[in-house]
């Protein structure tokens, strides 16, 4: 069965400071990858999207992802964090087809 | 009255009743969805109607059931439902759904606390 994993449910940073937020999925067929991101009272919007060709993904508020298809995981980067950056990330992923699967989220806590 | 609305904002049911969640937009989008957020579990996509035709269909138990007369509204009956049911389901809407599966970016309701005795 298709699962996304978020290993991480909580994770304050430090403004300026670099994040990672991991994900990894289990799949062995071709998928789609992204990442959305919940700020607080406010819907779902995109930050990034694998769906072929080069394996570092750049997405917008200076966030980028690396597609790792031997480690199965997309984890989301950013080198330096803004308060603004709080909010609550989704990983998620579209096999061919129609099923969506999301991860359990994780909310990270910028820090003045 | 704009944006996203849905009614009723509580609804406690028991698992024989039947009810239906309302949604309704008011923002000219084409697409329209519906989420189930549990304590401690992964928002769940449940289904996503794009031009009124349901797209997407993630393995949701039959005794939930959507409904999409019109572009501006979406409903979700419920019938013979569990205990674990009990969640808030959200609604939200969008201008559309890409070829990929992207969301385009996604307006919610303020969502409806269920809870099934």
């Amino acid at each position: 069965a298709q699962s996304v994993t978020q290993l991480d449910s909580q994770v304050p940073v430090f403004e300026e400071a670099p994040v990672e937020l991991r994900c990894n999925y289990s799949s062995s067929v071709s998928v789609y990858l992204f990442w959305y991101v919940q700020y607080p009272n406010q819907g779902l919007q995109l930050l990034l999207k694998y769906l072929s060709g080069s394996t570092l993904v750049k997405g917008i508020n200076g966030f980028e992802a690396e597609f790792n298809k031997s480690q199965t995981s997309f984890h989301l980067r950013k080198p330096s964090v803004h308060i603004s950056d709080t909010a609550e990330y989704f990983c998620a992923v579209r096999r061919t087809g129609n099923q969506f699967y999301f991860g359990t989220g994780t909310s990270l806590t910028v820090i003045p | 009255e704009t944006g996203v609305t849905q009614t009723p904002r509580h609804l406690v049911m028991g698992m024989t009743n039947k009810k239906s969640l309302k949604c309704e937009q008011h923002l000219g989008h084409n697409a329209m969805y519906w989420y189930k957020q549990s304590a401690k579990k992964p928002l769940e996509l449940m289904f996503v109607y794009s031009l009124e035709e349901r797209v997407e269909n993630n393995s949701v138990p039959s005794r939930f059931s959507p409904e999409c007369p019109n572009s501006s509204h979406l409903f979700l009956h419920l019938h013979t439902l569990q205990p674990e049911d009990s969640a808030l389901y959200l609604c939200a809407s969008s201008q559309g759904v890409s070829a990929s599966g992207e969301f385009l970016k996604q307006y919610f309701g303020p969502g409806t606390r269920l809870t099934v005795t």
